[in-house]
């Protein structure tokens, strides 16, 4: 069956050093790739599509990078600030679908 | 713009009694959503309108909870009867006419129920 794994374990860094998240996935062949930012009490926010014939996306501070070979993404987040501590989710979609990760916790410490 | 407006925030019930959520969608999205959200896990899909069909309801447990969307705008989800393993976030979202194809899915601030 379908799988998304994202780190369980919370991320704790320093302000102002690169978080880098990651997801990886098994049983799947997404069309396209999206990471979204949750906080506390709040509903997801939609920050990033990458699709299935992209290497990498930037926006700002974030960069997401798809290798449909090692079946992973990863999610970075340069010059961190206490305000990017967030949990951050990805999400697998095509198909008509779109199946969500637990999430990985960030933090970041000033 | 204003974005998808949910309620209530929250409710505590006890189990087998029921429930209703409601949800307005972002202004001419035609893709309504409600997913469930349990603690510690990812979004689940319930289920998916587009406009007021549904696309996709196989992982609603439909011998206890049932949606609807009138008119294609507004939307409900009831749970009846609840039992304590429904205790979740419910969020609702749209998206513009194409669904999932890439498309950004718009969330609620989500509704947090407690079966007691």
């Amino acid at each position: 069956s379908q799988k998304i794994e994202q780190n369980s374990e919370a991320l704790n860094i320093q302000e102002g050093k690169t978080a880098t998240l990651t997801c990886n996935y098994t049983n799947y062949s997404p069309a396209y790739l999206q990471w979204y930012r949750q906080d506390p009490g709040r509903g997801p926010v939609f920050l990033l599509l990458i699709r299935e014939n992209e290497k990498e996306k930037r926006k700002e501070r974030l960069k997401v990078t798809f290798d449909t070979t090692l079946k992973q993404s990863l999610f970075h987040i340069t010059a961190s600030q206490p305000a990017d501590s967030a949990t951050y989710l990805c999400a697998l979609g095509g198909g008509n679908k779109l199946v969500f990760g637990a999430g990985t916790i960030l933090r970041v410490k000033s | 713009e204003a974005g998808v407006a949910q309620s209530p925030r929250y409710k505590i019930i006890e189990k087998r009694q029921s429930v209703a959520f409601w949800c307005n969608p972002i202004s001419g999205h035609a893709t309504l959503y409600w997913y469930q959200q349990i603690l510690g896990q990812g979004p689940k899909l319930l289920i998916q309108f587009q406009n007021n069909g549904v696309v996709d309801d196989s992982q609603l447990p439909k011998d206890r909870f049932s949606a609807e969307r009138l008119k294609g705008v507004d939307s409900t989800l009831k749970i009846q009867p609840a039992k304590l393993e429904d205790s979740a976030v419910y969020l609702c979202a749209s998206s513009p006419l194409g669904g999932y194809s890439g498309n950004t899915i718009y969330f609620g601030e989500g509704s947090w129920l407690t079966v007691v």
